[in-house]
């Protein structure tokens, strides 16, 4: 069982504002990461996976960036709207058949 | 195109009661999964199926079972069911190291 951690666990934010999170994974034995957005009441989205070290994803105002040698990824979201309030789950995989290990995640609320 | 689906949505048992949790997807995936989500304690994986045919256990198999019926269905089983499996359980599909899509839950609730 992979120890993933994400930091911080909870987060305010007026709209407008940027913000970041990050998730923490083991470097040995590392194939993807997984960044998962949750809405209240509705199932995990797929935000990015993300493979090679360096690797930077963007869709729309959010964007991820992975270093797989240090066993670390941060998410950006700029100018942050009430719509992005979710929980942001990481999960990182080895090599046995894209098993996730997710997070704890980070609970995000944008204030208008 | 339905993605994945779940049934049922919602379902309170009896300790000791049985009962089968169904999921399907037509999105032809090969591997299945089958999640569970607590307060404070995030998504864990309870088993999960590479492939038509396989099945192995994840971080919380006690007291489940799975079936692969075919590729398309993967059901999640609770023989005697205690309080402690008191939880909403997700079930999701993906292409073998692709992006998982999930099903939207079924909360179940253990007397």
């Amino acid at each position: 069982i992979l120890n993933v951690e994400q930091s911080p666990q909870s987060l305010h934010v007026q709209e407008g504002d940027s913000t970041n999170f990050t998730c923490s994974f083991p470097s040995s034995n590392f194939y993807a990461l997984h960044w998962y957005r949750w809405e209240t009441a509705k199932s995990p989205e797929a935000l990015f996976v993300m493979t090679l070290n360096g690797d930077e994803k963007k869709k729309g105002r959010i964007s991820a960036t992975l270093n797989t040698k240090e066993g670390y990824s941060y998410l950006y979201i700029k100018g942050s709207q009430p719509e992005d309030s979710a929980t942001y789950l990481c999960a990182p995989t080895g090599t046995s058949y894209g098993k996730l290990t997710f997070g704890q995640g980070t609970i995000l609320t944008v204030h208008p | 195109n339905a993605g994945v689906t779940q049934t049922p949505k919602f379902q309170v048992l009896k300790t000791g009661q049985s009962m089968t949790l169904q999921c399907a997807q037509d999105m032809n995936h090969n591997s299945m999964y089958w999640y569970r989500q607590d307060p404070g304690m995030g998504l864990r994986l309870i088993y999960y199926s590479a492939s038509e045919g396989t099945t192995d256990k994840g971080e919380v198999p006690n007291g489940y079972n799975v079936s692969r019926l075919n590729k398309r269905e993967f059901s999640l089983r609770l023989e005697s069911a205690a309080p402690s499996q008191t939880s909403v359980y997700f079930c999701a599909s993906t292409k073998l190291f692709d992006e998982q899509f999930f099903g939207p839950g079924t909360r179940l609730t253990v007397l």
